[in-house]
């Protein structure tokens, strides 16, 4: 499983954009880069998934670059209740899936 | 749709007891995963199954762990016998054949 690295936290308003960005420099071809949203004494969510270029949902916005070394989440207009533990993935469909630390994203008013 | 279900949802319980947590995946979904989450290792994969089946259990941490899937809708872990290092929210997941995992709510084990 590709290894991935990301912030351990991240700060911000209501109302701004959040951007976290992950870097998983061994992806193997067939992995596709999953992000999770995990809210205190909850199991994770699943938020987005993509391959390459960009996939949007009613959440969020995922950026794969080209060489898909690295990927970005993307929140819009963050409330409080985006306030979680965000972790990014890289792995196969077929479910085996390996957890960082993941982002703590702490939204203030 | 309930979820993922598990039970119980807290267990306190004494070194050297035996532990039995429960998980009911989701209707149709042919992949379970359990986990757990601990402050100093976060969230690990313990062992899944696809169709019933152990696929990999190479995170199961020692032989006191054990994993069984005797129909589609029903799994369980033991731990036998139970230490406090055991102590941890562990999750159970299915997932069917596309991308994402649905967890539980999780049991919170802790052991004296």
């Amino acid at each position: 499983l590709a290894k991935t690295t990301q912030p351990i936290s991240m700060d911000s308003y209501e109302g701004q954009e959040v951007n976290i960005t992950c870097s998983h420099n061994n992806i193997a071809t067939n992995d596709y880069i999953t992000w999770y949203q995990q809210f205190p004494s909850q199991g994770p969510r699943f938020i987005i998934q993509g391959y390459k270029t960009k996939v949007t949902n009613e959440v969020a916005s995922l950026f794969i670059p080209a060489d898909r070394k690295s990927s970005t989440l993307s929140l819009p207009r963050v409330s409080l209740s985006d306030t979680a533990v965000y972790y990014c993935l890289v792995g196969d469909s077929w479910g085996k899936l390996q957890f960082g630390a993941g982002t703590q994203v702490v939204v203030t008013p | 749709d309930a979820g993922v279900i598990q039970s119980p949802r807290h267990e306190v319980t004494e070194m050297g007891q035996e532990v039995t947590l429960r998980c009911k995946p989701i209707s149709g979904h042919n992949s379970l995963f359990w986990y757990r989450q601990t402050m100093m290792r976060g969230l690990e994969l313990l062992i899944y199954f696809n169709n019933n089946v152990p696929i990999d259990d190479s995170g199961m941490p020692e032989d006191r762990f054990s994993a069984k899937m005797p129909n589609a809708s029903f799994s369980t872990l033991k731990i036998q016998p139970s230490e406090p290092r055991d102590s941890a929210v562990y999750f159970c997941a299915s997932q069917t054949g596309g991308t994402e995992q649905f967890f539980g709510p999780g049991t919170r084990l802790t052991v004296l």
